[in-house]
Protein backbone atom coordinates (compact mmCIF):
# COMPACT_ATOMS: atom_id res chain seq x y z
CA UNK A 1 0.00 0.00 0.00
CA UNK A 2 1.63 3.60 -1.42
CA UNK A 3 -0.71 5.73 -0.23
CA UNK A 4 -2.35 6.23 -4.04
CA UNK A 5 -5.54 4.86 -5.24
CA UNK A 6 -7.01 3.95 -9.07
CA UNK A 7 -9.89 2.61 -10.36
CA UNK A 8 -10.86 0.64 -12.06
CA UNK A 9 -8.12 -1.45 -11.86
CA UNK A 10 -9.25 -3.05 -15.16
CA UNK A 11 -11.35 -1.76 -18.07
CA UNK A 12 -12.03 -3.00 -21.42
CA UNK A 13 -13.84 -0.18 -24.02
CA UNK A 14 -14.98 0.09 -27.75
CA UNK A 15 -13.25 2.79 -29.23
CA UNK A 16 -16.27 4.33 -29.51
CA UNK A 17 -17.09 4.76 -25.67
CA UNK A 18 -16.25 7.22 -23.25
CA UNK A 19 -14.35 6.19 -19.81
CA UNK A 20 -12.65 7.82 -16.81
CA UNK A 21 -9.89 6.88 -14.86
CA UNK A 22 -9.80 7.87 -11.23
CA UNK A 23 -6.47 8.08 -8.44
CA UNK A 24 -6.42 9.66 -5.14
CA UNK A 25 -3.81 9.95 -3.11
CA UNK A 26 -3.67 10.24 0.78
CA UNK A 27 -0.40 11.52 1.38
CA UNK A 28 -0.45 15.48 1.31
CA UNK A 29 1.35 15.71 -1.83
CA UNK A 30 0.55 18.84 -3.99
CA UNK A 31 1.23 17.14 -7.20
CA UNK A 32 0.16 14.61 -9.21
CA UNK A 33 1.27 12.33 -12.47
CA UNK A 34 -0.41 10.44 -14.83
CA UNK A 35 2.39 7.74 -16.70
CA UNK A 36 1.35 5.77 -19.78
CA UNK A 37 3.10 1.93 -19.65
CA UNK A 38 2.91 0.29 -23.35
CA UNK A 39 3.99 -3.38 -23.54
CA UNK A 40 8.09 -3.41 -23.87
CA UNK A 41 8.55 0.30 -23.18
CA UNK A 42 9.72 2.63 -20.50
CA UNK A 43 7.14 4.41 -18.79
CA UNK A 44 6.35 7.65 -20.32
CA UNK A 45 5.23 10.78 -18.92
CA UNK A 46 1.65 11.99 -19.89
CA UNK A 47 0.65 15.07 -17.82
CA UNK A 48 1.82 16.51 -14.57
CA UNK A 49 -0.29 18.52 -12.11
CA UNK A 50 0.87 20.67 -9.45
CA UNK A 51 -1.31 22.51 -6.79
CA UNK A 52 -3.96 21.52 -9.12
CA UNK A 53 -2.51 23.39 -12.01
CA UNK A 54 -1.38 21.36 -14.93
CA UNK A 55 2.45 22.27 -15.86
CA UNK A 56 3.13 19.57 -18.13
CA UNK A 57 1.16 18.01 -21.53
CA UNK A 58 3.51 15.88 -22.76
CA UNK A 59 2.21 15.91 -26.39
CA UNK A 60 -0.46 13.70 -25.41
CA UNK A 61 -3.41 13.74 -27.93
CA UNK A 62 -6.24 15.26 -26.96
CA UNK A 63 -8.50 12.07 -26.74
CA UNK A 64 -6.94 11.76 -23.38
CA UNK A 65 -7.96 14.71 -21.30
CA UNK A 66 -6.84 15.05 -16.90
CA UNK A 67 -8.92 17.11 -14.76
CA UNK A 68 -7.22 17.84 -11.43
CA UNK A 69 -10.11 19.02 -8.77
CA UNK A 70 -7.98 19.13 -5.68
CA UNK A 71 -4.44 18.24 -4.95
CA UNK A 72 -6.04 15.02 -3.80
CA UNK A 73 -7.88 13.98 -6.90
CA UNK A 74 -6.78 13.67 -10.10
CA UNK A 75 -8.94 12.19 -13.33
CA UNK A 76 -7.81 10.70 -16.74
CA UNK A 77 -11.16 11.15 -19.03
CA UNK A 78 -11.29 9.18 -21.96
CA UNK A 79 -12.90 9.06 -25.43
CA UNK A 80 -12.60 7.99 -29.20
CA UNK A 81 -9.34 5.43 -28.35
CA UNK A 82 -7.16 3.44 -30.30
CA UNK A 83 -6.02 -0.04 -29.91
CA UNK A 84 -2.96 1.14 -29.16
CA UNK A 85 -4.04 3.11 -26.50
CA UNK A 86 -4.17 -0.08 -24.94
CA UNK A 87 -1.80 0.40 -21.89
CA UNK A 88 -1.12 -0.34 -18.07
CA UNK A 89 -2.26 3.79 -16.78
CA UNK A 90 -0.47 4.92 -13.62
CA UNK A 91 -0.88 7.65 -11.02
CA UNK A 92 1.74 9.38 -9.49
CA UNK A 93 1.95 11.84 -6.49
CA UNK A 94 4.68 13.91 -4.85
CA UNK A 95 5.65 16.49 -2.89
CA UNK A 96 6.69 19.97 -4.60
CA UNK A 97 7.87 23.09 -3.64
CA UNK A 98 10.06 24.73 -0.83
CA UNK A 99 12.90 23.72 0.60
CA UNK A 100 14.08 20.27 -1.00
CA UNK A 101 13.23 17.72 1.57
CA UNK A 102 16.04 14.73 2.48
CA UNK A 103 14.07 12.28 0.16
CA UNK A 104 13.76 14.80 -2.50
CA UNK A 105 10.25 14.89 -4.18
CA UNK A 106 9.99 10.81 -3.92
CA UNK A 107 7.08 9.72 -6.11
CA UNK A 108 4.48 7.28 -5.19
CA UNK A 109 2.72 5.19 -7.33
CA UNK A 110 -0.72 3.52 -7.93
CA UNK A 111 -1.26 0.20 -8.46
CA UNK A 112 -2.52 1.47 -12.11
CA UNK A 113 -5.60 0.93 -14.39
CA UNK A 114 -4.87 -1.83 -17.22
CA UNK A 115 -6.97 -0.55 -20.02
CA UNK A 116 -8.06 -2.88 -23.43
CA UNK A 117 -9.30 -1.16 -26.56
CA UNK A 118 -10.99 -3.09 -28.87
CA UNK B 1 16.27 14.92 -22.37
CA UNK B 2 18.49 12.45 -20.01
CA UNK B 3 18.89 9.57 -21.45
CA UNK B 4 18.87 6.34 -18.93
CA UNK B 5 20.42 3.08 -19.53
CA UNK B 6 19.90 -0.40 -17.62
CA UNK B 7 21.52 -3.50 -17.72
CA UNK B 8 21.25 -6.07 -17.90
CA UNK B 9 17.69 -6.46 -19.50
CA UNK B 10 17.07 -9.84 -18.22
CA UNK B 11 18.76 -11.88 -15.58
CA UNK B 12 17.71 -15.33 -14.40
CA UNK B 13 18.74 -16.32 -10.87
CA UNK B 14 18.81 -19.56 -8.62
CA UNK B 15 17.07 -18.53 -5.14
CA UNK B 16 19.86 -17.49 -2.48
CA UNK B 17 21.90 -16.15 -5.60
CA UNK B 18 23.37 -12.86 -5.35
CA UNK B 19 23.30 -9.58 -8.21
CA UNK B 20 24.00 -6.22 -9.19
CA UNK B 21 21.97 -4.16 -11.61
CA UNK B 22 23.51 -1.21 -13.12
CA UNK B 23 21.79 2.14 -14.42
CA UNK B 24 24.06 4.69 -16.37
CA UNK B 25 22.59 8.32 -16.92
CA UNK B 26 23.32 10.86 -19.23
CA UNK B 27 23.38 13.70 -17.32
CA UNK B 28 23.90 15.50 -13.38
CA UNK B 29 20.78 14.46 -11.93
CA UNK B 30 19.28 15.70 -8.63
CA UNK B 31 17.14 12.76 -8.18
CA UNK B 32 17.40 9.27 -8.85
CA UNK B 33 15.19 6.46 -7.54
CA UNK B 34 15.07 3.01 -8.10
CA UNK B 35 11.52 0.91 -8.21
CA UNK B 36 10.37 -2.54 -8.04
CA UNK B 37 7.29 -3.49 -10.39
CA UNK B 38 6.04 -6.36 -9.11
CA UNK B 39 3.99 -9.07 -11.83
CA UNK B 40 0.26 -7.05 -11.11
CA UNK B 41 1.86 -4.16 -12.21
CA UNK B 42 2.71 -2.02 -8.84
CA UNK B 43 5.57 0.37 -8.56
CA UNK B 44 7.11 0.39 -5.31
CA UNK B 45 9.98 2.60 -4.10
CA UNK B 46 12.99 0.89 -3.46
CA UNK B 47 15.79 3.90 -2.78
CA UNK B 48 15.74 7.62 -2.99
CA UNK B 49 19.63 7.97 -3.90
CA UNK B 50 21.08 11.06 -5.96
CA UNK B 51 24.23 9.87 -4.37
CA UNK B 52 26.14 7.95 -1.75
CA UNK B 53 25.08 4.66 -0.52
CA UNK B 54 22.04 3.12 0.99
CA UNK B 55 21.13 -0.16 2.51
CA UNK B 56 17.32 -1.83 3.53
CA UNK B 57 17.50 -5.03 4.28
CA UNK B 58 18.87 -7.37 1.64
CA UNK B 59 18.82 -4.41 -1.25
CA UNK B 60 21.32 -1.68 -1.00
CA UNK B 61 22.27 0.74 -3.77
CA UNK B 62 25.09 2.97 -4.75
CA UNK B 63 25.11 6.14 -6.80
CA UNK B 64 28.02 7.29 -8.09
CA UNK B 65 27.22 10.88 -9.37
CA UNK B 66 30.19 12.21 -10.82
CA UNK B 67 30.44 9.24 -12.71
CA UNK B 68 26.45 8.72 -13.71
CA UNK B 69 25.99 5.96 -12.61
CA UNK B 70 23.81 3.56 -10.07
CA UNK B 71 23.77 0.05 -8.99
CA UNK B 72 21.39 -1.81 -7.62
CA UNK B 73 22.50 -4.88 -5.08
CA UNK B 74 20.07 -8.15 -4.45
CA UNK B 75 21.31 -10.40 -2.24
CA UNK B 76 20.25 -13.90 -1.13
CA UNK B 77 17.68 -13.38 -3.85
CA UNK B 78 14.22 -14.43 -3.60
CA UNK B 79 11.23 -15.72 -5.92
CA UNK B 80 9.26 -12.70 -4.56
CA UNK B 81 12.12 -10.12 -5.88
CA UNK B 82 11.14 -11.37 -9.28
CA UNK B 83 9.59 -8.50 -11.07
CA UNK B 84 11.16 -5.78 -13.08
CA UNK B 85 13.64 -3.36 -11.50
CA UNK B 86 13.54 0.42 -12.73
CA UNK B 87 15.89 3.29 -12.53
CA UNK B 88 14.36 6.80 -12.84
CA UNK B 89 16.22 10.17 -12.91
CA UNK B 90 15.41 13.81 -12.92
CA UNK B 91 17.20 16.97 -13.30
CA UNK B 92 14.80 19.34 -10.91
CA UNK B 93 13.28 21.86 -12.51
CA UNK B 94 12.15 25.43 -10.88
CA UNK B 95 8.64 25.50 -12.50
CA UNK B 96 6.64 22.48 -11.50
CA UNK B 97 6.64 19.48 -10.28
CA UNK B 98 8.69 16.46 -10.70
CA UNK B 99 9.69 14.95 -13.81
CA UNK B 100 11.01 11.16 -14.15
CA UNK B 101 12.66 9.55 -16.57
CA UNK B 102 12.53 5.95 -16.60
CA UNK B 103 15.44 3.16 -18.10
CA UNK B 104 13.80 0.25 -19.81
CA UNK B 105 14.11 -1.71 -16.91
CA UNK B 106 15.91 -5.28 -15.90
CA UNK B 107 13.54 -8.00 -16.36
CA UNK B 108 14.60 -10.28 -12.94
CA UNK B 109 13.44 -13.86 -12.84
CA UNK B 110 14.29 -15.73 -9.33
CA UNK B 111 13.43 -20.17 -9.76
CA UNK B 112 13.33 -21.74 -6.39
Amino acid sequence: ETGVTQTPRHLVMGMTNKKSLKCEQHLGHNAMYWYKQSAKKPLELMFVYNFKEQTENNSVPSRFSPECPNSSHLFLHLHTLQPEDSALYLCASSRWGGALPGDGYTQYFGPGTRLTVL
Amino acid sequence: GIQVEQSPPDLILQEGANSTLRCNFSDSVNNLQWFHQNPWGQLINLFYIPSGTKQNGRLSATTVATERYSLLYISSSQTTDSGVYFCAVERLRETSGSRLTFGEGTQLTVNP
